[in-house]
């Protein structure tokens, strides 16, 4: 089974731009979690879609949004980039919609830098 | 106070030891526990979960939970020289929002 794809895998981008990422999702896995890793921060909780409904959303201002499409794949989007956004922007899949345990599987991840 | 906290290391131990991971978290509402591995570059590998009080067993992996004190611990035993990388511990606090520490550098020499 394919794992999780993301996509660019890198990107350079200059501050003031906009940038969209995608990543789609381990066949038959309907959530998609949406992480920024930063060596200061670490791992940071940006939002998880199911069903093409956000449920969950980080502390991230809203330049940071998302969707998901009817196919579970997603996409998120950076507008007006600063220098701060530069990390490393990771996707997780899940299957299960509820219950108590829910795997995430992580993609590749892309490297943005905002020059 | 950070949710999850994780000793930064490194944790230096021999091959064929025993390494010790450790992670506490503050928020009682979540209720299990995930350990991922990641290797410098590469995206958080899952190792296991936890959700129960006591020991859970897989392969050379034994994670423990303690919800009383708020602990969560990762033992690897008969420690590679492949198992060096970073450690993450995390807490889902629902719908799929993982919580995580900051991670625990491991180092394993031959």
């Amino acid at each position: 089974k394919a794992g999780v794809t993301q996509t660019p895998r890198y990107l350079i981008k200059t501050r003031g731009q906009q940038v969209t990422l995608s990543c789609s999702p381990i066949s038959g896995h309907r959530s998609v979690s949406w992480y920024q890793q930063t060596p200061g921060q670490g791992l940071q909780f940006l939002f998880e879609y199911f069903s093409e409904t956000q449920r969950n959303k980080g502390n991230f201002p809203g330049r940071f949004s998302g969707r998901q499409f009817s196919n579970s794949r997603s996409e998120m989007n950076v507008s007006t980039l600063e220098l701060g956004d530069s990390a490393l922007y990771l996707c997780a899949s899940s299957f299960r919609a509820s219950g108590r345990i829910d795997e995430q599987f992580f993609g590749p991840g892309t490297r943005l830098t905002v020059l | 106070q950070k949710e999850v906290e994780q000793n930064s290391g490194p944790l230096s131990v021999p091959e064929g030891a025993i390494a010790s991971l450790n992670c506490t978290y503050s928020d009682r509402g979540s209720q299990s526990f995930f350990w991922y591995r990641q290797y410098s570059g590469k995206s958080p590998e899952l190792i296991m979960f936890i959700y129960s009080n006591g020991d859970k067993e897989d392969g050379r992996f034994t994670a423990q939970l303690n919800k009383a004190s708020q602990y969560v611990s990762l033992l690897i035993r008969d420690s590679q020289p492949s198992d060096s990388a970073t450690y993450l511990c995390a807490g889902d606090t629902g719908f799929q929002k993982l919580v995580f520490g900051t991670g625990t550098r491991l180092l394993v020499s031959p």
